[in-house]
């Protein structure tokens, strides 16, 4: 009953540090996507992955990358982070095609000082 | 232009009474499918109900109801029968141009009061 694991759930950086949010899915799904959360912003893709060897940029891509490691994971690294990176993470997967929906992983809490 | 628009940032309804959170969306694709999802304090994000462009029926899950008006882009979400555990943030989100990526209106705070 796993479905999407992130960690870490809570990570506080200082300006400059790097990081890697990790995610995971155990569903077998093509698609995976990171989204941030911030307060009156509603939910924002940063970048998504429709199948295992791509990747590409969502709404708001700049200061991160991305790997899909396999079928099964995809990590968001900040390589230089800033206080506007303070937010709250969500990665999540999907069934691949049209009008399936995502399923969330609980999030990352991301603070950076 | 915003693809999502809720207009609607917070909203108090009593408990037993029905609410209807608004959300209204701007696309050219004829084929796209627009999603609802709760958001409960603890954070996690949960799928509530599903309507797609070419569905002519309304869809309804349990509680949920989605009232659908395709010429005036609006796919609003009717709660009946309030309880306390709706208190939530909700989100409209819209699925369009192939693939399943989602983009997510800014939210509406639902508070239920005894």
């Amino acid at each position: 009953n796993a479905g999407v694991t992130q960690t870490p759930k809570f990570q506080v950086l200082k300006t400059g540090q790097s990081m890697t949010l990790q995610c995971a899915q155990d569903m077998n799904h093509n698609s995976m996507y990171w989204y941030r959360q911030d307060p009156g912003m509603g939910l924002r893709l940063i970048y998504y992955s429709a199948s295992e060897g791509t990747t590409d940029k969502g709404e708001v891509p700049n200061g991160y990358n991305v790997s899909r490691l396999n079928k099964r994971e995809f990590s968001l690294r900040l390589e230089s982070a800033a206080p506007s990176q303070t937010s709250v993470y969500f990665c999540a997967s999907g069934r691949q095609g049209r009008n399936e929906k995502l399923f969330f992983g609980s999030g990352t809490q991301l603070s950076v000082l | 232009a915003q693809k999502i628009t809720q207009t609607q940032p917070g909203m108090f309804v009593q408990e037993k009474e029905a609410v209807t959170l608004d959300c209204t969306y701007d696309t050219s694709d004829p084929s796209y499918g627009l999603f609802w999802y709760k958001q409960p304090s603890s954070g996690e994000m949960i799928f509530l109900i599903y309507q797609g462009s070419y569905d002519q029926q309304n869809a309804t899950e349990g509680r949920y109801s989605l009232n659908f008006q395709k010429a005036r882009k609006s796919a609003n979400l009717v709660i009946s029968a309030s309880q306390l555990g709706d208190s939530a943030m909700y989100f409209c989100a819209m699925q369009e141009g192939g693939g399943n990526k989602l983009t997510f209106g800014t939210g509406t705070q639902l508070k239920v009061e005894l």
